[in-house]
């Protein structure tokens, strides 16, 4: 049964930074898309970054872009958010996701998801 | 970016009732080499990550109820729940998967009445 598991959320200052991680069990992670999607308190889904299967591709929303990376350990099953020059509009519960693939191609639909880390930016 | 919107914010139905919620895509997400709509529907329920209900806009996800279905094409989309029960409230997100980024509606509140 696929499984994520996100860690690393946590309180933080404005402008420091944060990582999270996520631990995926159950699939071939090497095979699959990722991504990260968020939702800050009392509002909707925002996707934030993706990356394809073998790390060759990375893309991210325009709200986080130049300040957080994706990456992923596919020797370790694990993907990561790398968070810099954090702003109180940051603050969400951050989810990992799978990205949905047929037997030929990989689509940006999320199929397998995390149960999220709180990430609150606050002085 | 395509924008999508969804109609209405919020819905009351009655358990056992017809619940139906609209989405709408600034732009077409038909693809046009498989003729799928790149449109997915997600179930949000408080305290729990979202879950998929529905890929290429009439597709099931494995054990999902089949009391959901969704229609449309092109620009128009919509999520429909037949007899709706108790469990069923949450709060629904249609999303484009067409173009990048991928983005969703801004969710619609599902209530018992």
């Amino acid at each position: 049964q696929a499984q994520l598991v996100e860690s690393g959320g946590g309180v933080v200052q404005p402008g420091r930074s944060l990582r999270l991680s996520c631990a995926a069990s159950g699939f071939t992670f090497s095979s699959f898309g990722m991504h990260w999607v968020r939702q800050a308190p009392g509002k909707g889904l925002e996707w934030v970054a993706g990356i394809w299967y073998d790390g060759s591709n990375k893309y991210d929303a325009d709200s986080v872009k130049g300040r957080f990376t994706i990456s992923r350990d596919n020797s370790k099953n694990t993907l990561y958010l790398q968070m810099n020059s954090l702003r109180a509009e940051d603050t969400a519960v951050y989810y990992c996701a799978r990205g949905y693939c047929t037997s030929t191609s990989c689509y940006d639909a999320f199929d397998v998801w995390g149960q999220g880390t709180m990430v609150t930016v606050s002085s | 970016d395509i924008v999508m919107s969804q109609s209405p914010d919020s819905l009351a139905v009655s358990l056992g009732e017809r619940a139906t919620i609209n989405c709408k895509s600034s732009q077409s997400v038909l693809y046009n080499s498989n003729k799928k709509n790149q449109l997915a529907w997600y179930q949000k329920k408080p305290g729990q990550p979202p879950k998929l209900l529905i890929y290429w806009a009439s597709t099931r996800e494995s054990g999902v109820p089949d009391r959901f279905s969704g229609s449309g094409s092109g620009t128009d989309f919509t999520l429909t729940i037949t007899s709706l029960q108790a469990e069923d409230v949450a709060v629904y997100y249609c999303q484009q998967y067409y173009d990048t980024p991928p983005t969703f509606g801004q969710g619609t509140k599902l209530e018992i009445k």
